[in-house]
């Protein structure tokens, strides 16, 4: 079975300070695991991957995700937040089974104050 | 540059009748895929192709249908039979055996 769960539907934080974005997820597999950031009315562009290298994980923007298999958690965090970070982030599990077997989570919205 | 299109970006259907969404990507990637997004949800996977001239459904392909003819397209229609198709859908295609998607900007359809 695979399974996400973005543990907060909203965030909120101060322009400056930092961002954390939480997700947990379930997989039968050894999972590849992803965060995107979708802009309203825009496609999904990868902020950053897992694939079973290093457990933490650098990204674009000054984003980092660190995998804990002990948690089974990929929380993704960011020391300072900036106005252009106010988007939708997705947490995503995916296994190669034959094909291509991914499921999201239900989405985070980061709302940046300023 | 490599990447996916979609089009158009915005899309109005009146009850009744079939759309077709474009997807078309020059990555040369094997697999493509159609997901369809609605508010407070993930992605759901409608249908799926690795190869041309095949495709499988995904987890809600009823009222939806597809083509593979070639490599670089896998065009979406939205069928009269889809109960509620109004929706942002979003085209991806990745390399045979990645578990890596790469997106399209998505087209976002309303019924009117």
């Amino acid at each position: 079975a695979q399974s996400v769960t973005q543990l907060d539907s909203h965030v909120s934080v101060s322009e400056g300070t930092p961002v954390l974005l939480r997700c947990n997820y379930s997989s039968s597999y050894s999972p590849s695991l992803f965060w995107y950031v979708q802009h309203p009315n825009k496609g999904l562009q990868l902020l950053l991957k897992y694939t079973s290298a290093a457990t933490l994980v650098k990204g674009i923007n000054g984003f980092e995700a660190e995998f804990k298999k002990s948690e089974t958690s990929f929380h993704l965090t960011k020391p300072s937040a900036h106005m252009s970070d106010a988007a939708e982030y997705f947490c995503v599990v995916s296994d190669w089974i034959g094909y291509q077997k991914v499921t999201f989570g239900t989405g985070t919205k980061l709302q940046v104050i300023p | 540059d490599g990447g996916i299109t979609q089009s158009p970006k915005y899309l109005f259907r009146k009850e009744g009748q079939n759309v077709t969404l474009s997807c078309e990507q020059n990555l040369n990637h094997d697999a493509m895929y159609w997901y369809r997004q609605d508010p407070g949800q993930g992605l759901r996977l409608i249908y799926y192709s690795q190869i041309v001239n095949d495709f499988q459904k995904g987890d809600i392909a009823e009222g939806y249908s597809v083509s593979r003819e070639k490599k670089e397209s896998f065009p979406l229609t939205v069928t009269s039979a889809q109960k509620n198709p109004t929706a942002f859908y979003l085209c991806a295609s990745s390399i045979e055996g990645s578990t890596e998607a790469f997106f399209g900007q998505g087209t976002r359809l309303t019924v009117v």
